[in-house]
C-alpha cells in the first residue's frame, strides 16, 4: 500500500506567484483533510472532505486558499497570491468511514514563499 | 469545541530512563484521544489511541497512556526510552462521533541523550 502521496515534498516560490499542492489519498478512504503546520500555530485544519464533498473550510485562511477534489483519488490545495506568511508544511491526510477511524498522514509538502 | 494543551514544548531524557509526555484536553463533548508521532522530515504516525474501555492503551513500541477523564488527562508514558525514540510527539483530540478532524496540541519534542 503506498499511504497518502504528496507532491511536490518542497515547494519554493516567490510573493505574488500560485501555488498548487497534490494529494493522492488511500484507495478506499472517502474522508481527506489538509491541514498546516507551523511553528506559531502548530497542526491547524484548513478543510476536509467526505466522498468528495467539502463538509468544513471554516480553517481556509482567506480567499487566496482554495481547495478541490475532483474525484476520490486527488485533492488539490492553491494559494493565488501567495505570501511569505503562508510558508509552512502543508498535510493531507485520509481516512475512511467509522468514528475510531484513523488518519493516516501524508509525508507534507515543504512550502517556502520568498 | 475542542482544545488541547501539551504542558511541555520540550523533554531531554538519558537513554534508558522513564520518560511522560504531559497532554489535557478540553471539550464539552466526549471525543477520542490520539497520541502521534512525527521524525524529522516525516508526516505523523499514530502511536496509539483511546476510543472506549480500558483506560489504559499501548503501543507496539513500548509506549503506553492512560486516559483520566476526571482530570482531563491523557499523559504518554514509556519506562524506557531508545536514541530511536526522539522524535516530535503530538496528542490530538476529535469528537467521538462521526469521521471528525483533529486538534492537536502545540507538540512535546523529545530527545534521547546517550
Amino acid at each position: 500500500d503506498a499511504g497518502v502521496i504528496q507532491s511536490p515534498r518542497h515547494e519554493v516560490t516567490e510573493m505574488g506567484q500560485e501555488v498548487t499542492l497534490r494529494c493522492k489519498p488511500i484507495s478506499g478512504h472517502d474522508y481527506l483533510f489538509w491541514y498546516r503546520q507551523t511553528m506559531m500555530r502548530g497542526l491547524e485544519l484548513l478543510i476536509y472532505f467526505n466522498n468528495n464533498v467539502p463538509i468544513d473550510d471554516s480553517g481556509m485562511p482567506e480567499d487566496r486558499f482554495s481547495a478541490k477534489m475532483p474525484n476520490a483519488s486527488f485533492s488539490t490545495l492553491k494559494i493565488q497570491p501567495s505570501e511569505p506568511r503562508d510558508s509552512a508544511v502543508y498535510f493531507c491526510a485520509s481516512s475512511s468511514s467509522g468514528s475510531g477511524n484513523e488518519q493516516f498522514f501524508g509525508p507534507g509538502t515543504r512550502l517556502t514563499v520568498l | 469545541a475542542q482544545s488541547v494543551t501539551q504542558l511541555d514544548s520540550q523533554v531531554p531524557v538519558f537513554e534508558e530512563a522513564p520518560v511522560e509526555l504531559r497532554c489535557n484536553y478540553s471539550s464539552s463533548v466526549s471525543v477520542y484521544l490520539f497520541w502521534y508521532v512525527q521524525y524529522p522530515n516525516q508526516g505523523l504516525q499514530l502511536l496509539l489511541k483511546y476510543l472506549s474501555g480500558s483506560t489504559l492503551v499501548e503501543s507496539i513500541n513500548g509506549f503506553e497512556a492512560e486516559f483520566n477523564k476526571s482530570q482531563t488527562s491523557f499523559h504518554l508514558r514509556k519506562p524506557s526510552v531508545h536514541i530511536s525514540d526522539t522524535a516530535e510527539y503530538f496528542c490530538a483530540v476529535r469528537r467521538n462521533s462521526g469521521n471528525t478532524p483533529l486538534v492537536f496540541g502545540k507538540g512535546t519534542r523529545l530527545s534521547v541523550i546517550a
